[in-house]
């Protein structure tokens, strides 16, 4: 019934890891979105994907890559850990459009030791 | 760039009446959305105005006037479960596509 699923919901590790966090959603939606939401709660936009083609990269460090294999999956993968990288991780999914809503995850706890 | 300004946080009483201000600054904007937010789960999608008015949905409202780059939430009749934090979200397009821009959010603490 999940809507947009993400995995792991808790993520605890050391600096210079990599990890990586998956999103599917099953929404029959188009694009697909990486937030980020760090300790002052601001939720900023990673990266846009629309039917697996890249649309919005906002500056993100090289250190964060997305894959999309399909339109309905969109993962993020994370090398080198560093102490900043401690946020949440929110993916989310719409339909085309400026006025279709985003549909959340429920977050990924990243937290860097 | 864009600017999103909206109060840290509020206080109401059940009952009550609160309206929650945001103001913005952007280029190609294509809309404005607010989010419902409670703590440790995923942003949920209430309202989403592109024209001038307002547009109500039962006990929430929200207004938007694209001159004056300004939108409120209005929330009526206030539930303890109301308490949560309310982000207001800028649509703006961009030449790669529709880039959605958050403020930092308004924590409103709903007092018995």
């Amino acid at each position: 019934d999940t809507a947009v699923s993400q995995t792991p919901k808790y993520l605890v590790t050391q600096m210079g890891n990599d990890k990586s966090i998956k999103c599917e959603q099953n929404l029959g939606h188009d694009t697909m979105y990486w937030y980020k939401q760090d300790s002052k709660k601001f939720l900023k936009i990673m990266f846009s994907y629309n039917n697996k083609e890249l649309i919005i990269n906002e500056t993100v460090p090289n250190r964060f890559s997305p894959k999309s294999p399909d339109k309905a999956h969109l993962n993020l993968h994370i090398n080198s850990l560093e102490l900043g990288d401690s946020a949440v991780y929110f993916c989310a999914s719409s339909q085309r459009g400026e006025d279709q809503p985003q549909h959340f995850g429920d977050g990924t706890r990243l937290s860097i030791l | 760039g864009q600017n999103i300004d909206q109060p840290t946080e509020m206080t109401a009483t059940e009952g009550a009446i609160v309206q929650i201000n945001c103001t913005y600054q952007t280029s190609g904007f294509n809309g404005l959305f607010w989010y419902q937010q409670h703590a440790g789960e995923a942003p949920t999608f209430l309202s989403y105005n592109v024209l001038d008015g307002l547009e109500e949905k039962g006990r929430f409202s929200s207004f938007l006037s694209r001159s004056k780059g300004y939108s409120y939430l209005l929330l009526k009749e206030l539930q303890m479960k109301d308490s949560a934090s309310y982000l207001c979200a800028v649509i703006s397009i961009k030449a790669a596509g529709n880039k959605l821009t958050f403020g930092g959010g308004t924590r409103v603490l709903v007092k018995p």
